[in-house]
């Protein structure tokens, strides 16, 4: 069955801290990759998506990720959090042409200041 | 400015009693989406309408009905609740099926007593 690991259930960083959450998936076609964040109370939200080109994707906020094919992963990196990006994070794959989107079971980061 | 907007945020229902829970979505989208999200755990998708074609998920419930009277409203009905129903229930919309973003409404919590 297809599926999506987030191997970090939980990160505290300190503010200034540099990020990195990891996703990988199984599914051997095409993917579609996705990370949403969830601020406390509030609703899912897309930070970033890579359909095809650059494997590099660059979201809001400074977030980025990075599609590595021969991996099957699809990485978050932030090189400073700051306090306000206390949330939690979630990795999304639509394989190939469908639109049926696999979660990952989240990351919750903390940050302090 | 809400674009995906559910109704009630908080719905306390009793055990075998039918609840419906509601999905509005002022994006024009031809796609509505409804995922149950367990505490820790990942938005697993129930089913979805591409328009007015209904696709259900071949590991979704029978307790679990939807219908969609417009292209701005979606329902989701559970017939007879269940306490392993209790759950966060999540809408999103899309404006087509294949290499689409979702967009999430905030979700309705569902207590079941």
């Amino acid at each position: 069955a297809q599926s999506v690991s987030q191997h970090n259930h939980h990160v505290i960083l300190s503010e200034a801290a540099s990020l990195e959450l990891g996703c990988n998936y199984s599914y051997g076609g095409t993917v579609n990759l996705f990370w949403y964040v969830q601020y406390p109370g509030q609703h899912l939200q897309l930070l970033l998506k890579y359909f095809s080109g650059d494997p590099l994707v660059k979201g809001i906020k400074g977030f980025e990720a990075e599609f590595i094919k021969s991996k099957f992963s699809f990485n978050l990196r932030k090189p400073s959090v700051q306090w306000s990006d206390t949330a939690e994070y979630f990795c999304a794959v639509t394989p190939g042409n469908t639109d049926k989107l696999i979660f990952g079971t989240g990351t919750r980061l903390q940050v302090f200041p | 400015d809400a674009m995906v907007i559910q109704n009630p945020r908080y719905q306390v229902t009793q055990f075998g009693k039918p609840v419906t829970l509601s999905c509005s979505q002022t994006l024009n989208h031809n796609v509505m989406y409804w995922y149950q999200q367990k505490s820790s755990q990942a938005p697993k998708l129930l089913f979805h309408y591409y328009d007015k074609d209904f696709n259900n998920e071949a590991d979704t419930p029978d307790n679990f009905q939807s219908r969609r009277p417009n292209t701005s409203f979606c329902f989701l009905d559970i017939r007879s609740p269940g306490l392993g129903d209790a759950a966060m229930y999540l809408c999103a919309t899309s404006r087509g099926r294949i290499q689409e973003t979702q967009y999430f409404g905030p979700g309705t919590r569902l207590l079941v007593l």
